[in-house]
């Protein structure tokens, strides 16, 4: 049973650049939550996605931007990248309220 | 309302003694309470979960406390080994309509269990 995969597992882009990163949830996994970890710190909440839309939003500007497919797969956008941008994401997959969330192993994105 | 405080910042322990982690909360509308092992380089990982309506919970070496009226939750690592040394994070979410809530995470604990 394949977990929640991430892809790329890093990336380099130079300021200014837009970038997509991509999520496969944990198989039977219908709901999938977007989280930025800077160095040292505890992730935040940057989106949630069930049923192709997007249900919840925490404190990210308008650059930050998602999309669910029909199969649940997921992608995160950010646009106009910042240099405070630089930071591991994580995708993470859920199912209900009981089931627990799972994390992928992340995307580490430098921007330069 | 919506953090999570977590102590200590990092912790030192010798094999085969117990690690305690403490994490408090004040919005009381929190009903999940998980917590995650983070290895440097991957992801969270779900480690143990508990939710109000009962007092501890144990699976394996890792048990958590919890203390409603305290607003306090603890992990505790039994018989702790090296492999353990990593960092902990404990979170907290409530209830979306029956369905999945978004995850606010504590600070982080890097543990380091010396042989």
């Amino acid at each position: 049973d394949a977990g929640v995969t991430q892809s790329p597992t890093h990336l380099i882009k130079t300021r200014g650049q837009q970038v997509t990163l991509r999520c496969s949830p944990k198989s039977g996994h219908d709901t999938v939550s977007w989280y930025q970890q800077a160095l040292g710190q505890g992730p935040q909440f940057i989106f949630q996605y069930y049923e192709e839309e997007e249900r919840q939003r925490g404190n990210f500007p308008d650059r930050f931007s998602g999309h669910q497919f029909p199969n649940y797969s997921s992608e995160l956008n950010v646009n106009a990248l910042l240099l405070g941008d630089s930071a591991l994401y994580l995708c993470a997959s859920s199912r209900g309220q009981g089931g627990g969330t799972f994390f992928g192993q992340g995307t580490r994105l430098t921007v330069v | 309302q919506q953090q999570v405080k977590q102590s200590p910042q990092s912790l030192i322990v010798q094999k085969g003694g117990i690690s305690i982690i403490n994490c408090a909360y004040e919005n009381t509308a929190f009903d999940y309470f998980p917590w995650y092992q983070q290895f440097p380089g991957k992801g969270p990982a779900l480690l143990i979960a508990i939710r109000p309506d009962v007092s501890e919970k144990k699976e394996g070496r890792f048990t958590i406390s919890f203390n409603k009226s305290a607003k306090q939750f603890s992990l505790h690592i039994m018989d702790s080994q090296p492999g353990d040394s990593a960092t902990y994070f404990c979170a907290a979410s409530m209830n979306y309509g029956g369905a999945t809530n978004k995850l606010i995470f504590g600070t982080g604990t890097l543990l380091a269990v010396q042989p």
